[in-house]
C-alpha cells in the first residue's frame, strides 16, 4: 500500500524558516518523479514544486521560485521542501504528491494527508 | 487567477449526468495530458482520470474524461449524493516548466 506521510509544519514567523519532508513507503521511490501542492484555507489547489526520480528536472511556482527549495533522498524514501523568507501567504496545508511517471508530468496518483503551515507573527 | 478556467460551480439532481469543463491553451492542455481529481470535503484530493481519459482501477465507469484541443472534460453520470465534491483538473504546462489546476467546481447534487 502506497503512504505517504508529511510532517515539519506548524507556525512560524514571517520571514522565518521551515523544512518540511514527506516519508514514502509502498513504491519504488526513485522510480517515480514527487511534488509538493499546497492548498490555502478555503482555496483551491496549488502546484508549489516538483522533482524528477534523479533530480535531474526541478520546477517551482513562480509564487515561490527564489525561496523555496524542493530535493530527495532516494536512499531514505524521502522528500523535502525548503521553505525560506515565508510570507502570509505562504499558509497553506501542503501535501506531497507522486506523479505517476519518473519525469515531471504533474500527474499525481497518489497523496498525503498533507501538514498545515501556518505563518504569522 | 488559475491558468486553467473552471466554472465554479455545478448542479444536478441524483441519477442525472453533469459535466465539468477546463479551459486552456496550447502550452498546457493542447500538449500535455490533462488529469482531473476529486477532493471529498476535509480529505485530500484523490485521481479520478490521468492521461485525458483513463481511469485509475477502483474508479467507477460514471467517471470519464475527454480532451479537444486545449480544452477537457469530466462528465459523471448516475449522479449520487456521495459525489458532491471539489473536482480540479491538472495539467503540465511546457512553457512555463509547472504544473497546473483549474480553479477547482462545487459540484452539488440537488
Amino acid at each position: 500500500e502506497v503512504q505517504l506521510v508529511e510532517s515539519g509544519g506548524g507556525l512560524v514567523q514571517p520571514g522565518r524558516s521551515l523544512r518540511l519532508s514527506c516519508a514514502a513507503s509502498g513504491f519504488t521511490f526513485d522510480d517515480y518523479a514527487m511534488h509538493w501542492v499546497r492548498q490555502a484555507p478555503g482555496k483551491g489547489l496549488e502546484w508549489v514544486s516538483g522533482i524528477s526520480w534523479n533530480s535531474g528536472s526541478i520546477g517551482y511556482a513562480d509564487s515561490v521560485k527564489g525561496r523555496f527549495t524542493i530535493s530527495r533522498d532516494n536512499a531514505k524514501n524521502s522528500l523535502y521542501l525548503q521553505m525560506n523568507s515565508l510570507r502570509a501567504e505562504d499558509t497553506a496545508l501542503y501535501y506531497c504528491a507522486k506523479d505517476k511517471g519518473w519525469e515531471l508530468r504533474a500527474t499525481f496518483d497518489y497523496w498525503g494527508q498533507g501538514t498545515l503551515v501556518t505563518v504569522s507573527s | 487567477q488559475s491558468v486553467l478556467t473552471q466554472p465554479p460551480s455545478v448542479s444536478a439532481a441524483p441519477g442525472q449526468k453533469v459535466t465539468i469543463s477546463c479551459s486552456g491553451s496550447s502550452s498546457n492542455i493542447g500538449n500535455n495530458y490533462v488529469s482531473w481529481y476529486q477532493q471529498l470535503p476535509g480529505t485530500a484530493p484523490k485521481l479520478l482520470i490521468y492521461d485525458n481519459n483513463k481511469r485509475p482501477s477502483g474508479i467507477p465507469d460514471r467517471f470519464s474524461g475527454s480532451k479537444s484541443g486545449t480544452s477537457a472534460t469530466l462528465g459523471i453520470t448516475g449522479l449520487q449524493t456521495g459525489d458532491e465534491a471539489d473536482y480540479y483538473c491538472g495539467t503540465w504546462d511546457s512553457s512555463l516548466s509547472a504544473g497546473e489546476f483549474g480553479g477547482g467546481t462545487k459540484l452539488t447534487v440537488l
